[in-house]
């Protein structure tokens, strides 16, 4: 049964340190998404990526997030340095891309949830 | 900007009885349109899509009509039940970029 995983699945860690979160997305899928959901926010886009390149990070606060796609099967979500407000869940998902795909959904992992004291 | 808009949660209803959850979008071009939903501790899951003016998309119960007059997408049941209580998210996607844009998502309670 084809998913996408997500490592790890909680996370907790101080104000001030580095935090990578990692996505295996759906062998197959060239495009991958990831999304931050709060309570007073929802669902927000932070950056996707269509054969590992950035097509949009627009949503990503610049100064401490970071994404990338060192290859098709490994995608990551840095923070550095951490802070408080970015406690939320973080979750990636995958399609397959491209405009004669649009009506394929999304796949998405169970998240990782992040708290940062 | 394309956007997707649902109604506030949360809705509480008691079992048995009728769901309508709206959903209306703005969009620069012609999308498809997703139902998702999220139960406790979970990532999103895929309820039901559509993907042309007019289609009806349905699972477990649920339906939705893609309605381009009015730009929208209702989520439409005829008896909830206890276990449908999540939250339910509506999207669009554009061939044009790959991008999915989420509604705020709506949380449901069904009292037994």
């Amino acid at each position: 049964d084809a998913r996408v995983t997500q490592t790890p699945r909680h996370k907790v860690t101080e104000m001030g340190q580095e935090v990578t979160m990692r996505c295996q997305p759906i062998l197959g899928h060239n495009t991958v998404f990831w999304y931050r959901q709060t309570m007073m926010q929802g669902l927000e886009l932070l950056a996707y990526f269509r054969n590992r390149a950035p097509l949009d990070d627009s949503g990503m606060p610049k100064d401490r997030f970071s994404a990338e796609m060192p290859d098709a099967t490994l995608a990551t979500l840095k923070i550095q340095p951490s802070e408080p407000r970015d406690s939320a869940v973080y979750f990636c998902a995958s399609v397959r891309g491209g405009g004669s795909s649009m009506n394929t959904e999304a796949f998405f992992g169970q998240g990782t949830r992040l708290t940062v004291v | 900007g394309d956007s997707v808009t649902q109604m506030e949660g949360p809705v509480t209803l008691s079992e048995e009885a009728f769901l309508t959850i709206n959903c209306t979008y703005t969009a620069t071009g012609y999308p498809s349109l997703f139902w998702y939903v999220q139960y406790p501790g979970e990532g999103l899951q895929l309820l039901l899509k559509a993907t042309k003016a007019d289609d009806k998309g349905s699972n477990k119960g649920f339906e939705a009509t893609y309605r381009k007059e009015t730009t929208s997408f209702h989520l439409e049941k005829g008896s909830v039940q206890v276990s449908d209580s999540a939250v339910y998210f509506c999207a669009l996607r554009l061939g044009r970029d790959d991008k999915i844009i989420f509604g705020k998502g709506t949380r449901l309670h069904i009292l037994p």
